[in-house]
């Protein structure tokens, strides 16, 4: 059983580029979520996909970052004109879904590292 | 509003002391809560969780936790730590309402034991 993938692991990038990371859920995990982790801090939930939908927002995705699941499997986070203040861990999360029972563990992947120059 | 906080950014304990890491919540309804550990540049590992029944809850790797809903509190706890225990803890509450479906952590406590 493979666990949450996600890609790159760490990307450094100047100010004002765009970058996009991906991840893989475990299979059949019709869940996802992306969060966000500082140095020092917990991880900061970002957004929330219950298969291609997007069913939640945290005010931290400005209109910069946008997040895709168009098949229901994969996602994708995009950061367009990355600021300094976006440097952080990226963590994909993904879990199943029990008739709708908000009980499921949220199992994480390893992360994607940004460093925004 | 609900919130986890853990009072500690450290606790340094002797290998094969027992270990204790704490945690506070704050929240309406029914509590669901988890507990997770980080080794440096990885993800999140689930260690265990509540959600309702027995106070005292095992997890992986030895760990355990106790839900005191009189102290709301949801303390880690290991009988006998070892070295290779030292990293960082998170405790987790579940948000829940309408679509929400997210985990509100605290800010990590780290735990180091020494041989």
């Amino acid at each position: 059983d493979t666990g949450v993938s996600q890609d790159p692991r760490h990307k450094i990038t100047k100010r004002g580029q765009n970058v996009t990371f991906r991840c893989d859920p475990i299979s059949e995990h019709n869940r996802l979520y992306w969060y966000r982790q500082t140095l020092g801090q917990g991880p900061e939930f970002l957004t929330y996909f219950q298969n291609e939908a997007q069913l939640e927002k945290s005010r931290l995705l400005s209109d910069r970052f946008s997040a895709e699941r168009p098949k229901g499997s994969f996602s994708t986070l995009e950061i367009q004109r990355t600021e300094q203040g976006d440097s952080a861990m990226y963590l994909c999360a993904s879990s199943p879904s029990t008739s709708g029972s908000f009980t499921d563990t949220q199992y994480f992947g390893p992360g994607t590292r940004l460093t925004v120059l | 509003a609900q919130s986890v906080a853990q009072p500690e950014d450290q606790v340094n304990v002797a290998e094969g002391n027992p270990l204790t890491v704490k945690c506070t919540y704050s929240v309406s309804g029914n509590p669901y809560l988890f507990w997770y550990v980080q080794y440096p540049n990885r993800g999140l590992q689930f260690l265990l969780k509540y959600i309702t029944g027995d106070n005292l809850v095992k997890g992986s790797y030895g760990f355990e936790a106790e839900f005191n809903k009189s102290q709301t509190s949801f303390h880690l706890k290991k009988p006998s730590a070892l070295v290779s225990d030292s990293a960082l803890y998170f405790c987790a509450v579940r948000v829940l309402g309408g679509a929400t479906n997210k985990l509100i952590f605290g800010t990590g406590t780290l735990l180091a034991v020494q041989p």
